[in-house]
């Protein structure tokens, strides 16, 4: 089973461009999530969607936007990129209910020049 | 504000060598507290789930506990295979699944 899978797994973009970072999972999740992970700040949620159109801000929302068109997509855009978006970004989905149990894609690494 | 802090930010051990990672933690109202395990270049998995204070699980050589202010995860006689970064998150009652993560224990085991 694939789980999530995102797409590019790395990328260098210059400064001032757009760029949307892919996610996709199979396993009908009605949650899903968008992290970025940086040396020493842990990973800090950017937005989430717990059902099909609908989204939120998560902690650090700012330079981001996201989409939930479908189930299965979550979409992560960034209009204009600044090398402080220089990160690793995880999507993530999780079941039914409140466990705290996250399922991770493998990351995007996003390097802006 | 939750706050979640992580100590050793990095531990070596000799195979064999027990242990255990530090995860204390600031949170209005808990929920419940996630222990990850994250292996270089991959996404994080997880591990376990703790409720309320006094739980413990387990599973293979790893031991989770924890208290009303921290978690211990548990390495009990580590293997290479062990070495990974583990990671702690809070999920405070009533954010659904929005869970706040420390930084994360640097785990190496050498043979």
């Amino acid at each position: 089973t694939a789980g999530i899978t995102q797409a590019p797994t790395s990328q260098i973009l210059a400064a001032g461009r757009s760029m949307t970072l892919r996610c996709t999972q199979d396993m009908r999740h009605n949650a899903m999530y968008w992290y970025r992970q940086d040396l020493g700040l842990g990973l800090r949620l950017i937005h989430y969607s717990n059902t099909a159109g609908t989204t939120g801000k998560g902690e650090v929302p700012d330079g981001y936007s996201v989409s939930r068109a479908n189930t299965d997509d979550f979409p992560l855009t960034l209009a204009s990129a600044v090398p402080s978006q220089t990160s690793v970004y995880f999507c993530a989905s999780s079941p039914p209910g409140d466990t705290g149990e996250l399922f991770f894609g493998e990351g995007s690494r996003l390097t802006v020049l | 504000e939750d706050q979640v802090t992580q100590s050793p930010e990095a531990l070596r051990l000799q195979e064999g060598e027990s242990s255990s990672l530090n995860c204390s933690y600031t949170v209005s109202g808990l929920r419940g507290l996630f222990w990850y395990r994250q292996d270089p270049g991959k996404g994080p998995e997880f591990l376990f789930t703790l409720y309320s204070a006094g739980e413990e699980k387990e599973k293979e050589r790893l031991k989770a506990t924890l208290t009303k202010k921290e978690s211990f995860l548990h390495i009990t006689a580590p293997k290479p295979e062990d070495s990974a970064t583990y990671l702690c998150a809070v999920q405070e009652s009533g954010a659904g699944n929005m869970l706040t993560f420390g930084g994360g224990t640097r785990l190496m085991v050498k043979p």
